[in-house]
């Protein structure tokens, strides 16, 4: 399917800093999906939006879908090591096409 | 919690060689897929698989590659005769529909010599 596009491609923060990362669209989706993917690890389903103006949080993380459902932003409060990975954004379907993603580094 | 397992973690295997992967999806998923990541690049999708059959493969997913349900639980990728560059590692994946979100397996590294 056609991507998502998504920026930052890479981002280094202090630890405590907030992170944001945003996923754009052309066309309307019907849901979108975040994932994360840690050095090493394997990708892990994060949440799915499906309401346009849709927010939801889990812990610090915060995430929103856009009122016109073509954008999508992950937000990080007060970052931690923890948080180092790759996130992605996904317009869900048959495949997920894992586009460039938003590498996160975190600095002590 | 309910997760997708894989095994080996870890095959080496030399060119020309036949290897399987398996993976054990979540059991009342229904969608099955295979991913995979080569060292330092993005994952890249290799096969969904639907109802005893395969619903969308990529370009990668060649006649070199098959898939199978052998029974109610396990899920392969089969490499009938492997070359240099499918070193990588393979990610197996499910969901509970089509649109619904997926589940990872923790991946087998896949090393051919």
């Amino acid at each position: 399917g056609q991507q998502v596009m998504q920026i930052p491609q890479y981002q280094h923060v202090q630890e405590g800093e907030d992170f944001t990362t945003y996923c754009n669209s052309s066309t309307t989706l019907s849901n979108i999906q975040w994932y994360k993917q840690r050095p090493g690890g394997h990708p892990v389903f994060l949440i799915q939006l499906v309401k346009s103006g849709e927010v939801k949080k889990q812990k610090r993380l915060t995430f929103q879908f856009g009122e016109a459902k073509k954008n999508s932003s992950l937000h990080i409060t007060a970052t931690q090591t923890t948080d180092v990975g790759t996130y992605f954004c996904d317009r869900g379907g048959n495949k997920l096409t894992f586009g460039t993603g938003t590498q996160l580094k975190v600095e002590l | 919690e309910p997760e997708v397992t894989q095994t080996p973690s870890h095959q080496v295997t030399q060119m020309g060689q036949e290897v399987i992967l398996r993976c054990v999806p979540i059991s009342n998923h229904l969608y099955f897929y295979w991913y995979r990541q080569i060292l330092g690049q993005k994952v890249e999708f290799l096969v969904s698989f639907y109802n005893n059959e395969i619903s969308e493969k990529s370009e990668i997913f060649d006649d070199q590659f098959s898939v199978e349900r052998p029974d109610g639980s396990n899920f392969t990728l089969k490499i009938r005769s492997t070359k240099l560059e499918d070193s990588a590692m393979y990610f197996c994946a499910s969901g509970r529909g089509r649109s619904y979100e997926q589940y990872f397996g923790p991946g087998t590294r896949l090393t051919v010599t």
